[in-house]
């Protein structure tokens, strides 16, 4: 079956900490994999996406993430939080239609 | 640029009151609509994609229905609303990636 398991619904870090968030997939393709944020009553907000080339892809707001496909994760990272990046972010897998989201990991800054 | 509209923001309907919410993409032809749920603490539940005017998905059974009547216009309806309806209900657009509008909140009473 496929499916998007975020082991850590909440997570809190100190501001200037590094941050890595965790995403593992399974999926019978080749994925498409992506990182969203949605601030309270927000939308989502697309931080990056893999689709082929190199592991290790850039996304904005200083955000970067690794496909790991011998371990079927795509773990978002970021060398220092800021406090604007307390939200709830969200893995998704699939293609160019339809995703599969994972539930979701609240982050919380700390001063 | 492409932008994506929902509305209404905000909406509080009564059990067994209809429902239409909609949603519009602009600076695009012929995307991918989606319809998500998301329920308090829970992820993203796909309730309709379409790929096409007149082309509607189900993903999941419900008292939901969705209509396309053009090519940038995506409409989620109800003919009588449960409780179980409430939830934060988001339109997205995709040609590659998706992008999400700003969501609407629904709670039914």
């Amino acid at each position: 079956a496929q499916s998007v398991t975020q082991p850590d619904i909440h997570i809190t870090v100190s501001e200037g900490a590094s941050l890595e968030l965790r995403c593992n997939y399974s999926y019978g393709a080749t994925p498409y994999l992506f990182w969203y944020v949605q601030s309270p009553g927000q939308g989502l907000q697309l931080l990056l996406k893999y689709f082929s080339g190199d592991t290790l892809v850039q996304g904005i707001k200083g955000f970067e993430a690794e496909f790991k496909r011998s371990q079927s994760s795509f773990n978002l990272r970021k060398p220092s939080v800021h406090w604007s990046d307390a939200a709830e972010y969200f893995c998704a897998v699939g293609n160019t239609g339809k995703l599969i989201f994972g539930q979701g990991t609240t982050l919380q800054v700390k001063p | 640029s492409q932008t994506i509209h929902q509305w209404p923001a905000t909406l509080v309907q009564p059990v067994g009151s209809p429902l239409s919410l909609e949603c519009t993409v602009e600076g695009t032809s012929n995307p991918n609509l989606y319809w998500y749920r998301q329920a308090a603490g829970r992820g993203l539940q796909l309730l309709f994609y379409s790929v096409g005017i007149g082309q509607i998905s189900s993903e999941v059974p419900q008292n939901l229905s969705a209509s396309r009547p053009q090519d940038r216009q995506f409409i989620l309806s109800s003919k009588k609303l449960l409780l179980s309806d409430s939830g934060f209900y988001l339109c997205a657009w995709s040609v590659s990636e998706q992008y999400f509008g700003p969501g609407t909140r629904l709670t039914v009473t």
